[in-house]
């Protein structure tokens, strides 16, 4: 079964400071790969998804991610953060599976404050 | 206009009732789905539905039982609460379910919790 792991519960950037949020998936073959954001009291937000092509995506509100296929990441980075980026951070992944049985799997997420 | 929306956004309720939960999306979408996150945040799919048809659905025990009366809406009702249930339970809605899984759409959630 695949799996997404976060293996940072919790990072504190300063504000201005670069960030890079980390995220591996357990997988036979290259799933779909995302990152949401979730603010305080919000619903999720689609940041960047990866299906083929180009290994480095660039996603909403200055975010890009970079697959690695010889690590089975796909690490989130920014290169400088602003206070409302303070949010927590879900990575998922989705297999290639047959039409109509896609679902998204999530990781444990990351939770993001920013300091000034 | 909201594209994903959800009521009620809190619900507090004692073990032992019924309660149900409704999801709207006005995107037009064809696909709709039920996430659960419990209190340590962890994320997990509950139901999918396709046009009305379900597709996905995540051994989730029989007392949660999804309805969708047209493909714009995808109700959660929930019978006999047990304390596990409180979590905060998403809807989510995407184009199509098919093989390049569109963009999943959030609603912001109905914090459920059971007393």
């Amino acid at each position: 079964a695949q799996s997404v792991t976060q293996p940072d519960i919790h990072i504190t950037v300063s504000e201005g400071a670069s960030l890079e949020l980390r995220c591996n998936y357990s997988y036979g073959a290259t799933p779909y790969l995302f990152w949401y954001v979730q603010s305080p009291g919000q619903g999720l937000q689609l940041l960047l998804k990866y299906f083929s092509g180009d290994t480095l995506v660039q996603g909403i509100k200055g975010f890009e991610a970079e697959f690695k296929r010889s690590q089975s990441s796909f690490n989130l980075r920014k290169p400088s953060v602003h206070w409302s980026d303070a949010a927590e951070y879900f990575c998922a992944s989705s297999p290639l599976s047959h039409f109509g049985n896609e679902k998204l799997t999530f990781g444990t997420g990351t939770r993001l404050t920013i300091i000034p | 206009d909201t594209a994903v929306s959800q009521t009620p956004k809190y619900l507090v309720t004692q073990m032992g009732n019924d309660k149900s939960i409704k999801c709207e999306q006005n995107l037009g979408h064809d696909t709709m789905y039920w996430y659960k996150q419990d209190s340590k945040k962890f994320l997990k799919i509950m139901f999918s539905y396709n046009n009305k048809e379900l597709i996905i659905n995540e051994t989730v025990p029989n007392r949660f039982s999804p309805k969708s009366p047209d493909k714009a809406h995808l109700n959660l009702h929930i019978n006999s609460l047990e304390l596990g249930d409180s979590a905060v339970y998403f809807c989510a809605s995407s184009q199509t379910s098919g093989p390049r899984l569109d963009t999943q759409y959030f609603g912001p959630g109905t914090r459920l919790t059971v007393l």
